[in-house]
């Protein structure tokens, strides 16, 4: 079965800083997507960025990044220049392109940014 | 189209009553998610429906949990009987395709008292 896992609970940065948020996953799987979604305190799911794990060129969504290394099964969210407005719940997640093709979600990630 | 659409937003019930949640998913889209979420564990995956069919409910926690989608637009979630530990923010979701992503309700709160 698919898992995800996030290893950093909370995290804390000044307003205009970079950050970086991480995730693992583990599959045997050689095709599947991959996603970031941001829970502000709306409650609202917000998906940020996605990769799918054939395309070898890391997403980018503006100030939204992603690093994916395939080999190490890591799929890192970076943030530049973050704002008061990022400042919210993050989560990974991994979409399986064969069999139930569930979606599984990490932990998560709370993140606040300091003005 | 006005998106993934729960009912209740808010559901505070006591000990041992039945609890329905109800989600309307995007119209064409083909997937079906129930989550739920808590400090503890997360987003986790409760049941997962493809053409209204259940495809996996390995994530149900015990057979107190039911869920069915008797059409492509309307999908619940039942309870019974509820527990106090079964408080949280139920969230339904819905895709077109697998390899596209989830659009999320706005979820409902639960709170068993």
């Amino acid at each position: 079965a698919q898992t995800v896992t996030q290893s950093q609970p909370e995290m804390s940065v000044q307003e205009a800083e970079t950050v970086t948020l991480s995730c693992t996953y583990d599959t045997s799987e050689s095709n599947y997507y991959l996603f970031w979604y941001k829970q502000p305190p709306s409650r609202q799911m917000i998906l940020v960025i996605r990769q799918e794990a054939y395309k070898q060129q890391n997403a980018t969504e503006n100030r939204f990044s992603v690093n994916f290394q395939k080999a190490a099964k890591s799929f890192s969210l970076k943030i530049s220049d973050s704002q008061l407005g990022d400042t919210a719940m993050y989560f990974c997640a991994f979409g399986s392109d064969q069999g139930a093709q569930k979606l599984v979600f990490g932990q998560g990630t709370r993140l606040t940014i300091n003005p | 189209d006005a998106g993934v659409i729960q009912s209740p937003r808010h559901e505070v019930t006591e000990m041992g009553q039945e609890v329905t949640l109800r989600c309307k998913p995007i119209s064409g889209h083909n997937s079906l998610f129930w989550y739920r979420q808590t400090m503890m564990r997360g987003l986790e995956l409760l049941i997962y429906f493809n053409n209204n069919v259940p495809i996996d409910d390995s994530g149900m926690p015990e057979d107190r949990f039911s869920a069915k989608m008797p059409n492509a637009s309307f999908s619940t979630l039942k309870i019974q009987p509820s527990e106090p530990r079964d408080s949280a923010v139920y969230f339904c979701a819905s895709r077109p395709t697998p390899n596209t992503e989830a659009f999320f309700g706005q979820g409902t709160r639960l709170t068993v008292v």
